[in-house]
């Protein structure tokens, strides 16, 4: 059983289109984490976001943390063919030193 | 300055063999995790080691085992290989364990 649920698990649209990557819980997390990973590599570090509520923005890319710390969101605004790859939520459980990861949302952009 | 590495970055074994990999951390980062990732899959969480002492392990067999060496970097063992073993293993590192970890470019371990 995923403890967190991401969608859509794939997503493929053309460039300059809005898109919104969900990730959800039952679970209450103390922080949340986007990466971002391309194929044979390692995930990166977009953003953490650690409190209810909070926005976060990062050039077109708006992520949300839920009031109750359980669920997430990505959006891209105008998307661009280099925002192609699998983005995947990780959420950390109190203080359990691990990450819960979701299984990813595989986007591709079309120019 | 480096970020994580890993070695070796491919890797073959048969079914029943031992594997062993490597992962150097962010220098100053005392704190490296890894991960098993099944392609189409997020990672799943193995061990967490800081300052040399197992801070977390995940739900996997005691075939896997790890440790930290004085200089921060780790081992990932793993003994009597099966087929679903096969999967790309991410090391993470980061200051005190948690929040914000950077990630190596992943060993891939395929079983046969």
């Amino acid at each position: 059983t995923q403890l967190l649920e991401q969608s859509p698990q794939f997503l493929s649209i053309q460039e300059g289109e809005n898109l919104t990557v969900y990730c959800n819980s039952s679970s209450v997390f103390s922080s949340l984490q986007w990466y971002r990973q391309e194929p044979g590599e390692g995930p990166v570090l977009l953003v953490t976001v650690v409190t209810g509520g909070e926005v976060k923005k990062l050039k077109r890319l708006t992520f949300q943390f839920g009031d109750a710390r359980k669920d997430s969101s990505l959006h891209i605004t105008a998307a661009q063919p280099g925002d192609t790859g699998l983005y995947l939520c990780a959420g950390e459980l109190g203080n359990n030193y691990q990450l819960i990861w979701g299984a990813g949302t595989k986007l591709i952009i079309k120019p | 300055d480096a970020g994580v590495t890993q070695s070796p970055t491919h890797l073959i074994k048969t079914r029943g063999q031992h594997v062993t990999l490597r992962c150097s951390p962010i220098s100053g980062h005392k704190s490296v995790s890894w991960y098993q990732q099944v392609l189409g899959q997020g990672p799943q969480f193995i061990f967490q080691y800081y300052e040399k002492e197992e801070r977390g392990r995940g739900n996997f067999p005691d075939r896997f085992s790890a440790r930290q060496f004085p200089n921060y970097s780790s081992e990932l063992n793993v003994n009597a290989l099966l087929l679903g073993d096969s999967a790309l293993y991410l090391c993470a590192s980061s200051l005190a364990g948690g929040v914000g970890a950077f990630f190596g470019q992943g060993t891939r371990l395929t079983v046969v």
